[in-house]
C-alpha cells in the first residue's frame, strides 16, 4: 500500500516566518503534487513536480521533488496570514489515482 | 461559471436512511471521482469513473452506488447510513491522460445522526 507521510502535521507561524512542509513515502511516484485546501472548499492545486531534484517556484513557494521520486518539501518564505490552509500532497504512480498524504494544517498569525 | 459543482453542500440525516449526492463538471473532462475527507482531514479515493464507465472501486461498501448518466456528471447513492458515513465528500475531475490535474467540488459535509 503506497502511503505518505507528511510532516509537520500542525504549524503555526507568526507573519513573516519561513517554514518547510515534508512529504515522505518509501515508494516512487511518477509525479507529485501539492495541493491547498481551505475551509469549506476543495483542494486547490498548486503545482506538479515529474522530474527527480526538480525545484518549482511559486512566488514566496518553493517546491522540490526528491532524487528517487520518494519526497517532496514545500518552502514558503516569509509566510502570510493569506498562506493560512491545509496543505496536501498527492503522489501519482502507475494507475489511475492520486495517492493524497496525511496533509499540513499551517496558520499563520499576523 | 463554475467548473466542478456538487449539490447538496450539507446534508444532515438519519442512521438508516439513503441519501444522493450530486456532481456536475463543465469542464469537458472525461474522468470524474469521488473522495472522502474524514475528520482528521484524510483524503481518500472512493471510486473513478472514465466515459460513464467504473474504474476504481477502492473496497468501498456496497451500501455506497456511484452512477454517471453521462461523462459531465457523477452521482453518489449511499443506503442505510451509518454514523461512519460523517465525513465531506469531494467530487473531482480531470482530463484523460492527465492524471495529476485534478480539479475539486466544493464538497459535501454528510452527518448522520
Amino acid at each position: 500500500t503506497q502511503l505518505l507521510e507528511q510532516s509537520p502535521q500542525f504549524l503555526s507561524i507568526q507573519e513573516g516566518e519561513n517554514l518547510t512542509v515534508y512529504c515522505n513515502s518509501s515508494s516512487v511516484f511518477s509525479s507529485l503534487q501539492w495541493y491547498r485546501q481551505e475551509p469549506g472548499e476543495g483542494p486547490v492545486l498548486l503545482v506538479t513536480v515529474v522530474t527527480g531534484g526538480e525545484v518549482k517556484k511559486l512566488k514566496r513557494l518553493t517546491f522540490q521533488f526528491g532524487d528517487a521520486r520518494k519526497d517532496s518539501s514545500l518552502h514558503i518564505t516569509a509566510a502570510q496570514p493569506g498562506d493560512t490552509g491545509l496543505y496536501l500532497c498527492a503522489g501519482a504512480g502507475n494507475t489511475d489515482k492520486l495517492i493524497f498524504g496525511t496533509g499540513t494544517r499551517l496558520q499563520v498569525f499576523p | 461559471d463554475t467548473a466542478v459543482s456538487q449539490t447538496p453542500k450539507y446534508l444532515v440525516t438519519q442512521m438508516g436512511n439513503d441519501k444522493s449526492i450530486k456532481c456536475e463538471q463543465n469542464l469537458g473532462h472525461d474522468t470524474m471521482y469521488w473522495y472522502k475527507q474524514d475528520s482528521k482531514k484524510f483524503l481518500k479515493i472512493m471510486f473513478s469513473y472514465n466515459n460513464k464507465e467504473l474504474i476504481i472501486n477502492e473496497t468501498v461498501p456496497n451500501r455506497f452506488s456511484p452512477k454517471s448518466p453521462d461523462k459531465a456528471h457523477l452521482n453518489l447513492h449511499i443506503n442505510s447510513l451509518e454514523l461512519g458515513d460523517s465525513a465531506v465528500y469531494f467530487c473531482a475531475s480531470r482530463r484523460t491522460g492527465v492524471v495529476d490535474t485534478q480539479y475539486f467540488g466544493p464538497g459535501t459535509r454528510l452527518t448522520v445522526l
